[in-house]
């Protein structure tokens, strides 16, 4: 079964400084990777994707992650934090990009002044 | 485009009272979700719809939660009846296999005491 794991519950960093967010993810063959961001009261926004192809994706607000088979990793990445992405930030996985995904516990993200 | 819009916001009520969650998917989108977001468990897919049929229901907790989607633009979530463990935010999402990731909607936060 597929199964994501996000091992930091909580980060702080901060502002300016560069951020790096961890998944960890189970799957026999090649996944669907997925980044998204929550703010409080809010809805899943999508930030990016992955399913083939290059393993560095770009995504939205300056966020990219990279996809490493090898350590079944898909890390996410920005290289200079601002005070309005203090979020929770969910990783997932899936079969296809359109059917069932299961999500990480999610890192809330904290940025200090 | 309005987005995945879910009605009530927010819904308080008593233990033993029925609850209808309802969701309105962005139009073209043949697949829906509706997932559960609490604290303890995360993110947890209750069940989906593939062209209004549903296709997983595995993770509806109980038979006292119930779904239907009469038509490819309305989908409802039945507790019948609530109890304060189902106390939580529940979204809907919809996308199409011609999208890779899910549109989510702002969620319903669900409070039964």
């Amino acid at each position: 079964a597929q199964s994501v794991t996000q091992p930091d519950i909580h980060i702080t960093v901060s502002e300016g400084a560069s951020l790096e967010l961890r998944c960890n993810y189970s799957y026999g063959a090649t996944p669907y990777l997925f980044w998204y961001v929550q703010s409080p009261g809010q809805g899943l926004q999508l930030l990016l994707k992955y399913f083939s192809g290059d393993t560095l994706v770009q995504g939205i607000k300056g966020f990219e992650a990279e996809f490493k088979r090898s350590q079944s990793s898909f890390n996410l990445r920005k290289p200079s934090v601002h005070w309005s992405d203090a979020a929770e930030y969910f990783c997932a996985v899936g079969d296809t990009g359109f059917q069932k995904l299961v999500f990480g516990t999610g890192t809330r993200l904290l940025v200090s002044p | 485009d309005a987005g995945v819009i879910q009605s009530p916001r927010h819904e308080v009520t008593e233990m033993g009272q029925e609850v209808t969650l309802r969701c309105k998917p962005i139009s073209g989108h043949d697949y829906l979700f509706w997932y559960r977001q609490t604290m303890m468990r995360g993110l947890e897919l209750l069940i989906y719809f593939n062209n209004n049929v549903p296709i997983d229901d595995s993770g509806m907790p109980e038979d006292r939660f119930s779904a239907k989607m009469p038509n490819a633009s309305f989908s409802t979530l039945k507790i019948q009846p609530s109890e304060p463990r189902d106390s939580a935010v529940y979204f809907c999402a919809s996308t199409t296999p011609a999208n890779y990731g899910y549109t989510f909607g702002s969620g319903t936060r669900l409070t039964v005491v």
